[in-house]
């Protein structure tokens, strides 16, 4: 699993509320990725980040915003959130080239 | 605009047959073409990746075809088990793989026996 864990694993929250998804890993890797999983469109990519404090924006930025301060932690946060964001959250890590994902975080917009 | 193309979208294979989806990508760039293998309710796992020096790369019952001037690159599973249905994902990125994936819609696999 190269050492990722992300939290909370479920959260279902209404919208207008912020929410923020965190992603953790224990190996010192540089790249940093969060993508959305949705039916029919595959995986996304939201953010990216390539070190503590330098991050870009993927495909479906728009409602996003992430934060890297430490090598290990890379949070994703919504807003305000509505129910179009609604969908799987998956965090990366890039080791020697080759991405690797964690377990994922369901989020439920009602 | 799309820059990596899947297909099928679905596919039913007998136990013992083999398996094959295809993608297509149009950004000359990528250099590296992976593909993962996805269970419901876990994340992607990667299965079997190549770089564009190669032709073919095999891993066991797991064999990716790549095809440099059609920009085409495919999965093939010999013998495909029951254990193999899951939802396959081919990606496509630049710089050797550090610079995000960008993913094909998937294939949803059923291996029936």
């Amino acid at each position: 699993d190269a050492g990722i864990t992300q939290s909370p694993r479920h959260k279902v929250t209404e919208t207008g509320t912020p929410v923020t998804l965190r992603c953790h890993q224990t190996e010192n890797h540089r790249y940093m990725y969060w993508y959305r999983q949705d039916p029919g469109h595959g995986l996304r990519l939201i953010h990216y980040s390539y070190g503590v404090k330098d991050t870009d924006k993927g495909e479906v930025s728009d409602g996003y915003s992430v934060s890297r301060s430490k090598t290990e932690d890379f949070l994703l946060t919504l807003e305000s959130a509505t129910s179009s964001q609604t969908s799987v959250y998956f965090c990366a890590i890039s080791a020697l080239g080759q991405q690797y994902f964690g377990p994922g975080t369901r989020l439920t917009v009602t | 605009q799309q820059q990596v193309k899947q297909s099928p979208q679905s596919l039913i294979v007998q136990k013992g047959g083999i398996s094959i989806i295809n993608c297509a990508y149009e950004n000359t760039a990528f250099d590296y073409f992976p593909w993962y293998q996805q269970f419901p309710g876990k994340g992607p796992a990667l299965l079997i990746a190549i770089r564009p020096d190669v032709s073919e790369k095999k891993e066991g019952r797991f064999t990716i075809s790549f095809n440099k001037s059609a920009k085409q690159f495919s999965l093939h599973i010999m013998d495909s088990q029951p254990g193999d249905s899951a939802t396959y994902f081919c990606a496509a990125s630049r710089n050797s793989g550090n610079t995000p994936l960008v993913f094909g819609k998937g294939t949803r696999l059923s291996v029936i026996a």
